[in-house]
């Protein structure tokens, strides 16, 4: 059983178009994270959330962390070519501390 | 600024041949991490270290083995290379606390025959 369910798994897109990726869990979570991985290369980190019911923005992506901090969505509006990539959410558990468990995933392509 | 380095980039191991991950980072993070990735499970957690000295299991540590002796490096040691070992293995680390983020190298594709 994954601890950080993502959905969907896959998504194809036309540019322009507006997407939402959702990170859910049963587990309450101290902070929860977003990354961005391309092949060949490590994940890199577009934000941390720690606070129920915060909202990050990063130009065109906007992330929020439910109230319960137990899920997280990420929003991209009006994709770019650029978005396309393997975006993975990870949290750490407020049990565990010093290691964050990942969500298998999302791989968003955008097509021009 | 070199961040996380790992090395080889590839490599090829027989069954049973064993060999070493090599992980430096030279942003004096305390934390360091390793993880393998297969496709559609995400990452999974194989050992993780909160200073030098400290070693942990993480969600799958069987068939692998860690140190940390300093700081900066922190080799993962397969053993016994098995078929399922096949895998893009992932070092990281990170500043104080999980919340600063992960800073991850750029991997290391095994593939054991």
């Amino acid at each position: 059983t994954q601890l950080l369910e993502q959905s969907p798994q896959f998504l194809s897109i036309q540019e322009g178009e507006n997407l939402t990726v959702y990170c859910n869990s049963s587990s309450v979570f101290s902070s929860l994270q977003w990354y961005r991985q391309e092949p060949g290369e490590g994940p890199v980190l577009l934000v941390t959330v720690v606070t129920g019911g915060e909202v990050k923005k990063l130009k065109r992506l906007t992330f929020q962390f439910g109230d319960a901090r137990k899920d997280s969505s990420l929003h991209i509006t009006a994709a770019q070519p650029g978005d396309t990539g393997l975006y993975l959410c990870a949290g750490e558990e407020e049990t565990s501390g010093s290691r964050l468990t990942f969500g298998e995933g999302t791989q968003l392509t955008v097509n021009p | 600024n070199a961040g996380v380095t790992q090395t080889p980039k590839f490599r090829i191991l027989k069954i049973g041949q064993s060999m070493t991950l090599q992980c430096a980072q030279d942003m004096n993070h305390n934390y360091m991490y390793w993880y393998r990735q297969d496709p559609g499970m995400g990452l999974k957690l194989i050992y993780y270290s909160v200073g030098a000295g400290i070693t942990d299991k993480g969600e799958v540590p069987n068939g692998y083995n860690v140190s940390r002796s300093t700081t900066e490096d922190f080799p993962l040691r397969l053993e016994l290379a098995a078929p399922s070992q096949t895998s893009v293995y992932f070092c990281a680390s990170s500043y104080l606390t999980v919340n600063y983020g992960y800073t991850f190298g750029s991997g290391t594709r095994l593939t054991v025959v």
